[in-house]
């Protein structure tokens, strides 16, 4: 049963647009939300972090949203380019579970040139 | 450089065999972890070990084995009894009380 539901599975985006990726929580106890970054045939890198006592969290051309109430988390990718086209986990983790990280199914982000 | 290292990239299994996939780091880190990585599932945890010598099951331990003999070693092994192995193996590592985790580059397995 999975902890954390990503959404969509994959997008296509044209360069310079915003590609969004949306996640869904169900225990209120996770205190830290990180997205990582994947490429084909290599490891998740971490990208980017929030906490849940901040609503909005900006790195770049990335940008992490969250709504504590609706228990859902979001990724921006501004003017995305053909270098971000990757596969993009987000997770959540709680102190209390040895910092043990619960992983969405993942979303392959296409940018077409 | 600091990091993990996994090996080998690739490895073929015949039906009925156990196999070992390597995972070593230097980054001085407490804690290890395996993932299996398939299609549309995201991650999900196999083992994994906060100190020499001890190892938790994660939730899907079945079919799979580990030991940490050495603070830099964790190695995994896919036993005959997994019915379905063929996946993307991942490793990672972190200090203890740290929240983000390094990855290697994984080990893909394929049963033949």
């Amino acid at each position: 049963q999975q902890q954390v539901k990503q959404s969509p599975q994959s997008l296509i985006v044209q360069k310079g647009g915003i590609s969004i990726i949306n996640c869904a929580y169900e225990n209120t106890a996770f205190d830290y939300f990180p997205w990582y970054q994947q490429f084909p045939g290599k490891g998740p890198a971490l990208l980017i972090a929030i906490r849940p006592d901040v609503s909005e969290k900006k790195e770049g051309r990335f940008t992490i949203s969250f709504n504590k109430s609706a228990k859902q988390f979001s990724l921006h990718i501004m003017d995305s380019q053909p270098g971000d086209s990757a596969t993009y986990f987000c997770a959540a983790s709680l102190r209390s579970n040895d910092y043990k990280l619960s992983f969405g199914a993942g979303t392959t982000v296409t940018v077409r040139a | 450089d600091g990091g993990i290292t996994q090996s080998p990239k690739y490895l073929f299994r015949k039906e009925g065999q156990n196999v070992t996939l390597s995972c070593e780091q230097n980054l001085n880190h407490d804690a290890m972890y395996w993932y299996r990585q398939d299609p549309g599932q995201g991650l999900r945890l196999i083992y994994y070990s906060q100190i020499v010598n001890d190892f938790q099951k994660g939730d899907i331990a079945e079919g799979y084995s580990v030991s940490r003999e050495k603070k830099e070693s964790f190695p995994l092994t896919v036993t005959s009894a997994q019915k379905n192995p063929t996946a993307f193996y991942l490793c990672a590592s972190k200090n203890r009380d740290a929240r983000d985790y390094t990855f290697g580059s994984g080990t893909r397995l394929t049963v033949v």
